[in-house]
């Protein structure tokens, strides 16, 4: 079973600076299948990029995911008020499709 | 547009079984994974296991013991069972849809609101 470690845990920063989250896994993500969400509070997940690196449908291009293998990240430019939530990634090439632990955007 | 409208009973005792339908509206079951997955404080978002349109079922190795999957397609729902629940299954339920992209696989697209389950003596 593939585990998905994310960090940081918390990142605190103001609107207009831009963001860097990490997720590593275990294991070698198959055909590089990670996908990232977006939660909000009551909300369920938003999915924002799937594939490693392309955006879901009405996806601001603000936000954009790279990475491969073992080592994915999701960055955002220039952050905007909505966009201070909990950010999750997830592998779906291997079942059971595990999803990582949550990287928390707070305003600073 | 295709919407997931899930319900099912939100508080259970220790023992009881955990029943929830997902409805799929505005569109068809062919073609697609058919996915529940859960949230709790304490374990986070654990994917429970899916249906495919035919019927073909993949659980969790951690909870297939207690689970099953199941369609009704003539009313375009699907179901979610578990059996002899704990406090440990309360959670907040969501149901999903996977979709086929060439390049980018079977990626988790579309998602219900979610149910909240709490088991309680």
């Amino acid at each position: 079973e593939i585990v998905l470690t994310q960090s940081p845990g918390t990142l605190s920063l103001s609107p207009g600076e831009g963001a860097t989250l990490s997720c590593r896994a275990s294991q070698t993500v198959s055909s590089n299948y990670l996908a990232w969400y977006q939660q909000k509070p009551g909300q369920a997940p938003r999915l924002l990029i799937y594939g490693a690196s392309t955006r879901a449908t009405d996806i601001p291009d603000r936000f954009s995911g790279g990475g491969s293998g073992t080592d994915f990240t999701l960055s955002i430019i220039r952050l905007e008020p909505e966009d201070f939530a909990v950010y999750y990634c997830q592998q779906y090439g291997r079942s059971p499709y595990a999803f990582g632990q949550g990287t928390k955007l707070e305003i600073k | 547009q295709v919407q997931l409208q899930q319900w099912g009973a939100g508080l259970l005792t220790p023992s009881e079984t955990l029943s929830l339908t997902c409805a799929v509206s505005g569109g068809s079951f062919r073609g697609y994974y058919w996915s529940w997955i859960r949230q709790s404080p304490g374990k986070g978002l654990e994917w429970i296991g899916e249906i495919d349109h035919s019927g073909g079922t993949y659980y969790n190795p951690s909870l297939k013991s207690r689970v099953s999957i199941s369609l009704e397609m003539s009313r375009t729902q699907f179901l979610l069972k578990v059996t002899s629940v704990t406090a440990a299954d309360t959670a907040v339920y969501y149901c999903a849809r996977r979709e086929r992209d060439a390049a980018a696989g079977w990626y988790f697209a579309l998602w219900g609101r979610g149910t909240l389950v709490s088991v309680s003596s």
